[in-house]
């Protein structure tokens, strides 16, 4: 299995609280990327990042924000949270665009 | 605007049957499409098709893509009821991603 680990795996929080979701990867793959799993909807992008500081948008990107500030971690912040940002959190890792991507072990959010 | 509707949604079936999943797309510049299966965890990697690869085959699984209807599909022969879980289809985005579909929730029973 890929090297990828998500901390934490579950959290309950309340709306308004700042949350932080944290990817971990030791195969040194240079793309990785936040998606969230929602019934009815799939998965669904949220930030990806293609390099130490270079991130960007994706589908549903409104009150997320990230960093990449070393190969290995990707942080997702939610700043203020909110009850549709409960969710199942994965983040992905992959060699380039279009490669399989390898996904981690998945958060599940809660926002009461 | 790049776009995956995979086919059915759910599909129930007795061990020894073989199923084929469904997975059509739309798409300005095709990279891969690629084949996951979760089963109330994580995604695990199947195939990966791309315009050199368009058949991939694994024991009782196997996969083609038809790029020029634009479609992937992925049958499973002799189905067993660890098969039981959801299909994801995943076509390449322009920005690395993947875009997915909403999956084929398939239930195998004994």
């Amino acid at each position: 299995d890929a090297g990828i680990t998500q901390s934490p795996r579950h959290k309950v929080t309340e709306t308004g609280t700042p949350v932080t979701l944290r990817c971990h990867q030791t195969e040194n793959h240079r793309y990785m990327y936040w998606y969230r799993q929602d019934p009815g909807h799939g998965l669904r992008l949220i930030h990806y990042s293609y390099g130490v500081k270079d991130t960007d948008k994706g589908e549903v990107s409104d009150g997320y924000s990230v960093s990449r500030s070393k190969t290995e971690d990707f942080l997702l912040t939610l700043e203020s949270a909110t009850s549709s940002q409960t969710s199942v959190y994965f983040c992905a890792i992959s060699t380039g665009p279009g490669n399989e991507q390898f996904f981690g072990p998945g958060t599940r959010l809660t926002v009461l | 605007e790049d776009k995956v509707v995979q086919s059915p949604l759910s599909l129930v079936v007795h061990e020894g049957d073989t199923v084929t999943l469904n997975c059509s797309y739309e798409v300005t510049n095709f990279r891969s499409l690629l084949w996951y299966k979760q089963e109330k965890k994580a995604p695990t990697f199947l195939f990966m098709l791309t315009s050199s690869g368009i058949e991939k085959k694994s024991g009782r699984l196997s996969s083609i893509l038809d790029k020029k209807e634009l479609f992937s599909i992925l049958n499973i022969t002799a189905t067993q009821t660890g098969d039981s879980a959801v299909y994801l289809c995943g076509l390449g985005g322009s920005q690395g991603n993947l875009i997915f579909g909403k999956g084929t929730k398939l239930s195998v029973k004994p």
